[in-house]
């Protein structure tokens, strides 16, 4: 069975400075996608960056890059640079293998990002 | 574009009521879930659908059916509700092939049984 932990129930961070959330994984699976999403307090989750078990280089979108260590099995959230507005719940996710079931994501129990001034 | 739209947003009700959420997608999704949310316990696969006609039990399908009679939609029914069923449910979907491919969320539906 698949499962995503994070480590982490609450982070704090000054605005400008980056900040890494945790996340491990344990999966059997040669083939598997891992994603985090945010959700902030209006409730909506937002997806922000993706990994491929095969991908050798680690995934980058903006502000965000995902630190994948694959014999770690460790696929970490980095934000640059801290805004006001990165406050909010982050979730780490974990694809199963693509059997015909799409995107059937297994999630850990999040990461609550507090931005300070 | 509206991509996947969650009704109701808020509905409380009372123990042993039925009720079905409504989820809709213009996006041509093939695979569509749906996910409960609690406290300290992410989100959680109920059930899901990789095609029109077809759905498959998820982690928690215990008190829940779906149904899904058009490609575009997703319904979630609750047919005796718990208290232990209150919760936040989110729809989502996403494309079929690719590994990359992104679910993407409803809203989300505030549920409380009292």
């Amino acid at each position: 069975a698949q499962k995503i932990t994070q480590t982490q129930p609450g982070m704090f961070v000054q605005e400008k400075e980056a900040v890494t959330l945790d996340c491990t994984y344990d999966t059997s699976d040669q083939s598997y996608g891992l994603f985090w999403y945010k959700q902030p307090s209006s409730g909506e989750m937002i997806f922000l960056i993706y990994q491929g078990s095969y991908d050798e280089q680690n995934a980058t979108e903006g502000r965000y890059s995902l630190n994948f260590q694959k014999a770690r099995k460790s696929a970490n959230l980095v934000i640059s640079a801290s805004q006001l507005g990165d406050s909010a719940m982050y979730f780490c996710a974990m694809r199963e293998a693509y059997t015909g079931g799409g995107n059937k994501l297994t999630f850990g129990t999040g990461t609550q990002l507090k931005v300070e001034l | 574009n509206a991509g996947v739209t969650q009704t109701p947003k808020f509905r409380v009700l009372k123990t042993g009521q039925s009720m079905t959420l409504l989820c809709a997608q213009d996006m041509n999704h093939e695979y569509m879930y749906w996910y409960r949310q609690d406290p300290g316990m992410g989100l959680r696969l109920i059930h899901y659908s990789v095609g029109e006609g077809t759905t498959a039990k998820g982690e928690v399908p215990d008190g829940y059916n779906v149904s899904r009679l058009k490609k575009q939609n997703f319904l979630l029914g609750l047919e005796s509700a718990a208290p232990s069923q209150t919760s936040v449910y989110f729809c989502a979907s996403s494309y079929g092939r690719g590994e990359n491919t992104e679910a993407f969320f409803g809203q989300g539906t505030r549920l409380t049984v009292v």
